[in-house]
């Protein structure tokens, strides 16, 4: 089983449209959660973190559930720029490592 | 400028060859790491270093080896490569004090033959 689980897509959403992504992660230990954003053959860039009683940037939520070890990224109003795939992102250990998952493809049609 | 370089970006070598990959940045971090990219498996991390003294192996070490020749620069290295060492790798860096918030270099493209 992956660490960080997450549904490859791809979604094909239309302009406008509100579209929603999960995440489960099996490490109950994990202490910290982000979503990274990565355009097409690019590297990938902090998009978000995720925080317990949830947070909101402009038209980006993110929730985090950790009794159901479950993450959630919602994207409200859909732009053509946000077409990139979206990455679920773990943080543990003392080292403070990085479990990322494969990623979830979005696609925002005119 | 960019925060982090990767050089080569783009590589093509033959089975059994070494290859370096480099980094550099300047964002004057004391982290840094190699991942590498496979499609449907997301990054993995192969080597990171928390200063020029102190070298850890990731999760999939075997073939690869690391070298922190100062704060502002980390190579990996691949003894000999294999065709299954074909991936897209990623430098990052961050700072010990937001050590969760890592910043990427723009890839290196490598294909083994």
């Amino acid at each position: 089983r992956k660490e960080v689980e997450q549904d490859p897509g791809p979604f094909n959403v239309p302009e406008g449209a509100t579209v929603a992504f999960n995440c489960t992660y099996s490490n109950s230990a994990s202490q910290s959660f982000f979503w990274y954003r990565q355009d097409c053959r690019k590297e990938p860039k902090l998009l978000m973190s995720v925080y317990s009683s949830g947070n909101e940037d402009g038209r980006f939520t993110a929730q985090l559930n950790r009794a159901s070890q479950y993450i959630s990224l919602l994207i409200r109003d859909s732009k053509l720029s946000d077409s990139a795939t979206y990455l679920c992102v773990v943080g543990s250990g003392s080292a403070r490592q990085l479990t990322f998952g494969s990623g979830t493809q979005l696609t925002v049609l005119p | 400028d960019a925060d982090v370089t990767q050089t080569p970006r783009n590589r093509i070598t033959k089975t059994g060859k070494r290859i370096m990959l480099e980094c550099s940045q300047t964002k004057g971090h004391d982290r840094m790491y190699w991942y590498r990219q496979d499609p449907g498996l997301g990054l993995r991390l192969i080597y990171y270093s928390f200063d020029v003294k102190d070298i850890n192996k990731g999760e999939i070490s075997d073939g690869y080896s690391v070298s922190r020749q100062a704060q502002a620069k980390f190579s990996l290295s691949l003894e000999s490569a294999i065709p299954n060492q074909t991936a897209l790798y990623f430098c990052a860096t961050s700072d010990a004090g937001t050590a969760y918030e890592q910043y990427f270099g723009p890839g290196t493209r490598l294909t083994v033959t």
